[in-house]
């Protein structure tokens, strides 16, 4: 397996502009997680699908973002408009449920984002 | 909202000192995962513990669970500037899949 693949690597864009990134998980995972990773907060959990369907998204921080999961090997996340403040590394990550989180979660190597 | 903290936030060493990082919390978590995250990569996962007192070892790493499954630390011997990364440790609370991460301890070893 590839691992999770994640799409742009890189995204420079004006503010005010759309942004879509993209994530394939590894086949066979049923939990697929989006976070958001800054110096100033750390890792941040945005939102994270079971199965396909979106099962917390408490941290999405405002109505610019929006997730979908149409199927078991695509995720996207849509930044509308951007803004400045967005800048930031995004990951997905996937892993297989089980009790308690035990069996870890795989990372994609993430999607930087500048918003000018 | 579980927070886990952890300390130091950064650690600049020599190659073959030993070092433990912290990771503290007052929620208790039924299992805790350490990851360790090198420039331009997503964290990797090192290893899980599950059981209150549990301790485990990868190679010159140690890992404890604290008896009480709210803290937890890593303890790595002879630190070799491979080791140089972000450390992140995360929780799990109720069984559930859903990890909350620490706050990141960057080390650096130096030759």
């Amino acid at each position: 397996d590839a691992g999770v693949i994640q799409s742009p690597r890189h995204e420079v864009t004006e503010m005010g502009q759309e942004v879509t990134l993209r994530c394939k998980p590894i086949s066979g995972h049923d939990y697929l997680f989006w976070y958001r990773q800054t110096m100033m907060r750390g890792l941040e959990l945005l939102i994270y699908f079971n199965n396909n369907v979106p099962i917390d998204d408490s941290g999405m921080p405002e109505d610019r973002f929006s997730a979908k999961m149409p199927n078991a090997s695509f995720s996207t996340l849509k930044i509308q408009p951007s803004e400045p403040r967005d800048s930031a590394v995004y990951f997905c990550a996937s892993t297989l449920g089980g009790r308690g989180g035990n069996y870890g979660y795989t990372f994609g190597s993430g999607t930087r984002l500048t918003v000018v | 909202t579980q927070l886990l903290e952890q300390s130091p936030q950064f650690l600049s060493i020599q190659e073959g000192e030993n070092l433990t990082v912290y990771c503290n919390s007052s929620s208790v978590f039924s299992s805790l995962q350490w990851y360790r995250q090198e420039p331009g990569e997503g964290p990797v996962l090192l290893v899980t513990v599950v059981t209150g007192g549990e301790v485990k070892k990868l190679k010159r790493l140690t890992f404890q669970f604290g008896d009480a499954r709210k803290d937890s630390s890593l303890h790595i011997t002879a630190a070799q500037p491979g080791d140089t990364g972000l450390y992140l440790c995360a929780g799990a609370t109720g069984g559930g899949n859903k990890l909350t991460f620490g706050t990141g301890t960057q080390l650096k070893v130096e030759l």
